[in-house]
């Protein structure tokens, strides 16, 4: 399996501080993806890296990438309480140069941002 | 409004039943998922489907059927041959060939008593 593995597998910080947030991965990618799930709902897609990109920057969120070590992070700056959620990350299956559409999540992090 | 949609939201059935949960799309999508989600626990692959018609078989589709009749519709039959059903269904959909965003519906909560 190239399953996605988070760590830490929760998280609780003080409104301000920042998150961070670590995925490995097991083969092969072309692409990273993280999203997010609050309780209860479907997953908000957040960012997405590609495997010939280091670092990718949306808002208050910053992706890496690693490929030697196959291994992703993502930081949320300036947390709020409404970061409060399940963040996941997801691997796209590449296998022979093609990408084959469907993604393999990993089991994720719960943060908890205390007001 | 374009988006993707589930229902119900919470679904109740008795053991031995089959129950199909709906999934539709207005987003133009070639390509659709479905996932089941246990507590605690990531998303794992039922079936896929990247165009009408076809589909294939994800990571635990044992128990599981699906039709992909029309592109915006891709329907799941939890069937009694699931030994346990009792999860959170999740619908997706995303455009098709090279891995794209996923955008996901709200979610069915199946409970099978």
């Amino acid at each position: 399996s190239q399953q996605g593995e988070e760590d830490p597998q929760a998280l609780s910080i003080q409104e301000g501080e920042n998150a961070t947030m670590n995925c490995s991965y097991k083969t092969s990618i072309n692409n990273l993806q993280w999203y997010r799930q609050n309780s209860g709902r479907g997953l908000v897609h957040l960012i997405l890296i590609r495997s010939n990109e280091r670092e990718k920057h949306s808002g208050r969120l910053r992706v890496t990438l690693d490929t030697s070590k196959k291994s992703s992070s993502l930081l949320i700056t300036a947390s709020r309480a409404a970061d409060t959620a399940s963040y996941f990350c997801a691997t796209d299956w590449y296998r022979g140069g093609t990408s084959y559409g469907k993604l393999t999540f990993g089991q994720g992090t719960i943060l908890t941002v205390h007001p | 409004d374009g988006g993707i949609t589930q229902s119900p939201k919470y679904l109740f059935r008795k053991e031995g039943q089959n129950v199909t949960l709906s999934c539709e799309q207005n987003l133009n999508h070639d390509a659709m998922y479905w996932y089941r989600q246990d507590p605690g626990q990531g998303l794992r692959l039922i079936y896929y489907s990247q165009i009408v018609n076809d589909f294939q078989k994800g990571d635990i589709a044992e128990g599981y059927s699906v039709s992909r009749e029309k592109k915006e519709s891709f329907p799941l039959t939890v069937t009694s041959a699931q030994k346990n059903p009792t999860a959170f269904y999740l619908c997706a959909s995303s455009f098709a060939g090279e891995s794209y965003e996923q955008y996901f519906g709200p979610g069915t909560r199946l409970t099978v008593t």
